[in-house]
């Protein structure tokens, strides 16, 4: 079956330290994968897609085909960054359905 | 965000009963999704929709029924709630050239005692 894991459940790390936050996936091929991110107390939003190469709130992730990874890393992590992050992947086909990881919590201590 | 709405944020109720959670979205969407976040398991899906009138069972659909006679609602019916049903509930709809970017709701707490 398709997985995604997130191998950390908790990742804390000081203000101005790096992050980076761990995501492997099965599915095989090029599947399009996303990091989603939730604040205390309000809803899921998209961090960012691979697809579009772009660094969200100084947030980026590579793909690794080979090691089938999608880490998401920050150089300096700030308390804001304090989040759940989640981990998905898409699951092929034309359902436009998403596999979840099962999140890792970034406490980012001052 | 305020495009995507769901009702009640929270919900408290016993074993056996009935109980549905609305969900509501005004982009017009087709496919809209119903997870269970649940600490340690993270967000599954119990049931999907590609459009009005049709639904399609997600990773763990028992104990759940959904219908979709509009496109812009999707609601979520535990049939007989039981006690591992008490989680937080999130609907989200996608569409258009960004299909696979999910926007989700508010989210719903629902307690079964």
């Amino acid at each position: 079956a398709q997985r995604v894991t997130q191998p950390e459940k908790l990742l804390s790390v000081f203000k101005g330290a790096p992050v980076e936050l761990k995501c492997n996936y099965s599915y095989s091929g090029s599947p399009e994968l996303f990091w989603y991110v939730q604040y205390s107390r309000q809803r899921l939003q998209l961090l960012l897609r691979h697809i579009s190469r772009e660094s969200i709130k100084g947030f980026t992730a590579d793909l690794n085909k080979g090691e089938t990874s999608f880490h998401l890393k920050k150089p300096f992590a700030q308390e804001e960054d304090s989040a759940m992050y989640y981990c998905a992947s898409e699951t092929g086909g034309a359902t436009n359905k998403l596999i979840f990881g099962t999140g890792t919590l970034l406490a980012v201590q001052p | 965000d305020a495009g995507i709405t769901q009702s009640p944020r929270y919900k408290i109720t016993e074993t056996g009963r009935q109980v549905t959670l609305m969900c509501h979205q005004t982009w017009s969407h087709s496919y809209m999704f119903w997870y269970r976040q649940d600490l340690g398991h993270g967000l599954r899906l119990i049931y999907y929709s590609a459009a009005a009138d049709i639904t399609d069972k997600g990773e763990v659909p028992d104990g759940y029924v959904v219908s979709r006679s509009k496109t812009e609602n999707f609601p979520l019916t535990l049939e007989s709630a039981t006690r591992s049903q008490t989680s937080v509930y999130f609907c989200a709809s996608s569409d258009g050239d960004r299909a696979r970017e999910q926007y989700f709701g508010p989210g719903t707490r629902l307690t079964v005692t």
